[in-house]
């Protein structure tokens, strides 16, 4: 099984800073890697997929990048709707498996 | 438009059984995969397994192989996750999702099991 470890744990920022987010693979995903976002009472909503595309109604101001083993989701400039919690999720291994999750809490 | 609705929130007992639905509309059932995530209290987000609803074919994380069955029934649209014996520490929220080679666009909006005496 692919473990997805994510950093950091907590991130706390201001509205209109940059927010970066790493998730590293224990083993190699390709470009396999897809982001979620999820707020309090709700379910996840997908962000990115295969490590740099948007999905659907996705703001550009959210980014992804990377490949095999390290990736990256950034917010460009946190809108107040962005204080969240993020996961990995990689299907490069037919046993999906998602990261412990990212807080970006306001600072 | 795709929509999952989940079946409403459970309160069972230790040692009980239950199995909770996932309907799918607004696509062709049969040609997406069911995911089944769990989420503990205040934890993050684990992958259960999945169903292929055109055959009723199954994969499971081992992490949850043998603790839980996950089903289908093709002619109702809907996906099912099921359990023999529940422990208090099956206390979460169960999502389901469509599962799109692994990306889950479309997600149910969650069930809630409480497990207590």
């Amino acid at each position: 099984e692919i473990v997805l470890t994510q950093s950091p744990a907590t991130l706390s920022l201001s509205p209109g800073e940059r927010a970066t987010l790493s998730c590293r693979a224990s083993q190699s995903v390709s470009s396999y890697l897809a982001w979620y976002q999820q707020k309090p009472g709700q379910a996840p909503r997908l962000l990115i997929y295969d490590a740099s595309n948007r999905a659907t109604g996705i703001p550009a101001r959210f980014s992804g990048s990377g490949s095999g083993t390290d990736f990256t989701l950034t917010i460009s400039s946190l809108e107040p709707e962005d204080f969240a919690v993020y996961y990995c999720q990689q299907r490069g291994n037919w046993r999906w498996t998602f990261g412990q999750g990212t807080k970006v809490e306001i600072k | 438009e795709v929509q999952l609705v989940q079946s409403g929130a459970e309160v069972k007992k230790p040692g009980e059984s239950l199995k909770i639905s996932c309907k799918g509309s607004g696509y062709s059932f049969t040609s997406y995969w069911i995911s089944w995530v769990r989420q503990m209290p205040g934890k993050g987000l684990e992958w259960m397994g999945r169903i292929d609803p055109s055959d009723s074919y199954t994969n499971y994380s081992p992490s949850f192989q043998g603790h839980v069955t996950i089903s289908a029934d093709k002619s109702i649209s809907t996906a099912y996750l099921q359990w023999s014996s529940l422990k208090a520490s099956d206390t979460a929220i169960y999502y389901c999702a469509r599962d799109s080679s692994g990306l889950f666009y479309y997600w149910g909006q969650g069930n809630l099991v409480t497990v207590s005496s």
